[in-house]
């Protein structure tokens, strides 16, 4: 069983459509994160989040909000997108409300167009 | 600024001989440092974490030395095998421990040549 799973695997649009990328744990994880790794293999958190709290990279544009409808699932909905936003998108999770031992999906590649 | 510096983006080594890679950080004092491998199309996957309070780990072939005078953490893959090629990233929780910011360095991708 697959432990953090995302879909879609790959995702190409146009530029100023609106997209989500879903994301689901069965580990049982209370922290759960999206990350953007660009084309130079650069890996940027993009936001981390548990029950209690939403914590956001302040370099990350307001087009970009995670969703979360229960625990094992935090969604990533992208608004208006742009050139600049393709990347690779992973997410990933942990137990407790600490980043010790991620455990990441196989990601997400994002072409716009 | 703070900083996380992973000495250099390839290296290249014969099978059978120990890899070294470094990982230097700036203007942090992290609770622990983690090192993840990362496979072409994958997501980076958890190798070992080392606590503040901790010089060395240990897992198979594997060792992590954290030095929190230096800033500096080594990770050493002993009788290195051509299945070791991946690139390997070092990462710290920027924020202090109990927070959930895991910042990783841009990795180093080894080539370990038969």
């Amino acid at each position: 069983d697959t432990a953090v799973s995302q879909t879609p695997k790959y995702l190409v649009t146009q530029m100023g459509n609106d997209k989500s990328i879903k994301c689901e744990q069965n580990l049982g994880h209370d922290t759960m994160y999206w990350y953007k790794q660009d084309s130079k293999k650069f890996l940027k958190i993009m936001f981390s989040y548990n029950n209690k709290e939403l914590i956001i990279n302040e370099t990350v544009p307001n087009r970009f909000s995670p969703k979360s409808p229960d625990k094992a699932h935090l969604n990533l909905h992208i608004n208006s997108l742009e050139l600049g936003d393709s990347a690779v998108y992973f997410c990933a999770s942990s137990q407790g409300m600490t980043s010790e031992k991620l455990f990441f999906g196989s990601g997400t590649q994002l072409s716009v167009l | 600024s703070q900083k996380i510096e992973q000495n250099s983006e390839a290296l290249n080594i014969q099978e059978g001989k120990t890899a070294t890679l470094t990982c230097n950080y700036t203007n942090y004092s992290p609770a622990y440092l983690q090192w993840y491998r990362q496979d072409p199309g994958r997501g980076p996957v958890f190798l070992l974490l080392i606590r503040e309070n901790e010089k060395e780990k240990r897992k198979e072939r594997l060792k992590v030395t954290f030095d929190t005078t230096l800033k500096q953490s080594l990770f050493h893959i002993t009788a290195s095998q051509p299945a070791d090629s991946a690139t390997y990233l070092c990462a710290l929780d920027v924020s202090g421990a109990g927070s959930y910011q895991l910042t990783f360095g841009k990795g180093t991708k080894l080539s370990v040549i038969p």
